[in-house]
C-alpha cells in the first residue's frame, strides 16, 4: 500500500510549543502533501513538497522530506489553540491520480 | 468561489434504504473524487472521475454503492441498499490538472444508517 502512516497517532502541547508530526510512506511518490482537519469539518491542504525539494516553509508551518528514508515531518512553530486538529500527509504516486491519506495525527494544543 | 458544496451534511437513514449523496465541485476542476473517513479505516478512495469520466473505482466497497458524473458540475454517491456497516463521512473533493495536485474538499456528508 502507498498509505502514508503518521506519527505519533496523538500529541498533546501547551500553547507557545513546537508541535512535530511524523510521515513515513512505502514506495516512490511524486509529491507529499499536508493536510488538516478541524472536528467536523473537510481537509484543507497546508503544504505540498514534490520529491526533488528537501524543505519547505510556509508561515509557522515547515516541512521536510526525506525520500531515502520515504519519510516527511511537519514542524509548526509557537503553537495556538486554533492549532488543534487532525493532521494527514497524503502521498501522489506515479500512475495514480489519488492522493493516499494516513489516519492522522490528532494534535490538542492546551491553553 | 464557494468552493466544493455537497449535501445532505447530515443524514440519518434506516438499514435497506436507498442514500444519495450529492456533490458541486469547483468549476474548472477536472477530477473529482469520493472519499469515506471512518474512525477504523480512515481516509479511503473510494472513486475519482477525470473529465466526468470514471477512472477508477477500485475502491468501491461492493456493488451497493454506484456513482456518477452525469456533467462537469454535479456528481452523486448512492448506497442501495445501505447497511449500518456504511455509516461513516462521505467527502467529495475536487482538483485540477494532472496527479497529485491540490486537492480540495467539501465539508462532508455524515452517513448514519441505524
Amino acid at each position: 500500500s502507498q498509505q502514508g502512516e503518521e506519527d505519533p497517532q496523538a500529541l498533546s502541547i501547551q500553547e507557545g510549543e513546537n508541535a512535530t508530526m511524523n510521515c513515513s510512506y512505502k514506495t516512490s511518490i511524486n509529491n507529499l502533501q499536508w493536510y488538516r482537519q478541524n472536528s467536523g469539518r473537510g481537509l484543507v491542504h497546508l503544504i505540498l513538497i514534490r520529491s526533488n525539494e528537501r524543505e519547505k516553509h510556509s508561515g509557522r508551518l515547515r516541512v521536510t522530506l526525506d525520500t531515502s528514508k520515504k519519510s516527511s515531518s511537519l514542524l509548526i512553530t509557537a503553537s495556538r489553540a486554533a492549532d488543534t486538529a487532525s493532521y494527514f500527509c497524503a502521498t501522489a504516486w506515479g500512475g495514480a491520480d489519488g492522493l493516499t491519506f494516513g489516519k492522522g495525527t490528532h494534535l490538542i494544543i492546551q491553553p | 468561489d464557494a468552493g466544493v458544496i455537497q449535501s445532505p451534511r447530515h443524514e440519518v437513514t434506516e438499514m435497506g434504504q436507498e442514500v444519495t449523496l450529492r456533490c458541486k465541485p469547483i468549476s474548472g476542476h477536472d477530477y473529482l473524487f469520493w472519499y469515506r473517513q471512518t474512525m477504523m479505516r480512515g481516509l479511503e478512495l473510494l472513486i475519482y472521475f477525470n473529465n466526468n469520466v470514471p477512472i477508477d473505482d477500485s475502491g468501491m466497497p461492493e456493488d451497493r454503492f454506484s456513482a456518477k458524473m452525469p456533467n462537469a458540475s454535479f456528481s452523486t454517491l448512492k448506497i442501495q441498499p445501505s447497511e449500518p456497516r456504511d455509516s461513516a463521512v462521505y467527502f467529495c473533493a475536487s482538483a485540477a490538472g494532472t496527479s497529485g495536485n491540490t486537492i480540495y474538499f467539501g465539508e462532508g456528508s455524515w452517513l448514519t444508517v441505524v
